[in-house]
């Protein structure tokens, strides 16, 4: 059974990079047939996607974010990571990794990760 | 950018009736490329419709989705306990760039 889940600290202060990784179990990452993307959810708040990924490592982000963000694929560990860098309070929310189907819909999401920047 | 907006914000309803959300793209979105999801508290999204009319997989058939080119609607024929949630459309006409609707909330 497919699934992906969120790891990395719960806590980083202001300033600081934010590091996720999403792990994959049940497939395989290197299928041609998806992209892996992160979105985010601020508390109380919608959802905002931070960036993509392909399995080749085309990566893919939003305008908003784009200077801050890094994703990168492990194929071999089956992994995909997010970095976030120079981060404020403007980024405490839950953080979701997502399969996105030929790069369309999400089909499959992770539990989401709640990461809270503080000092 | 294609901006989204969804209404109502808020839905009230009782169990049993007929939920109608809208959601209106700034611009056209080609090929009805438009989800839907929904949302419970501490879950995270569930894709409910693809392409504007198509259910993802364990769907049930009182979710409906229709629309094109910058009207979409998606329809709850008869509301379970189960569907009162937030609801989200998302376009992907940018694959595989996304952008959401602000939510609309179904509640009692």
């Amino acid at each position: 059974q497919l699934q992906l889940q969120e790891s990395g600290p719960g806590l980083v202060k202001p300033s600081e990079t934010l590091s996720l990784t999403c792990t994959l179990s049940g497939g395989s990452i290197s299928s041609s047939s998806y992209y892996w993307g992160w979105i985010r959810q601020p508390p109380g708040k919608g959802l905002e996607w931070i960036g993509s990924i392909y399995y080749s490592g085309s990566t893919y982000y939003n305008p908003s974010l784009k200077s801050r963000v890094t994703i990168s694929v492990d194929t071999s560990k089956n992994q995909f990571s997010l970095k976030l860098n120079s981060v404020t309070a403007a980024d405490t929310a839950v953080y979701y990794c997502a399969r996105q189907d030929y790069g369309d819909y999400g089909d499959f999401w992770g539990q989401g990760t709640l990461v809270t920047v503080s000092s | 950018e294609i901006v989204l907006t969804q209404s109502p914000g808020t839905l009230s309803l009782s169990p049993g009736e007929r939920a109608t959300l809208s959601c209106r793209a700034s611009q056209s979105v080609s090929s009805s490329y438009l989800a839907w999801y929904h949302q419970k508290p501490g879950q995270a999204p569930r894709l409910l419709i693809y392409g504007a009319s198509s259910r993802a997989t364990g769907i049930p058939d009182r979710f409906s989705g229709s629309g094109s080119g910058t009207d979409f609607t998606l329809t709850i024929s008869r509301l379970e306990p189960e569907d009162f949630a937030v609801y989200y459309c998302q376009q992907y006409a940018g694959s595989p760039a996304w952008t959401f609707g602000q939510g609309t909330k179904v509640e009692i």
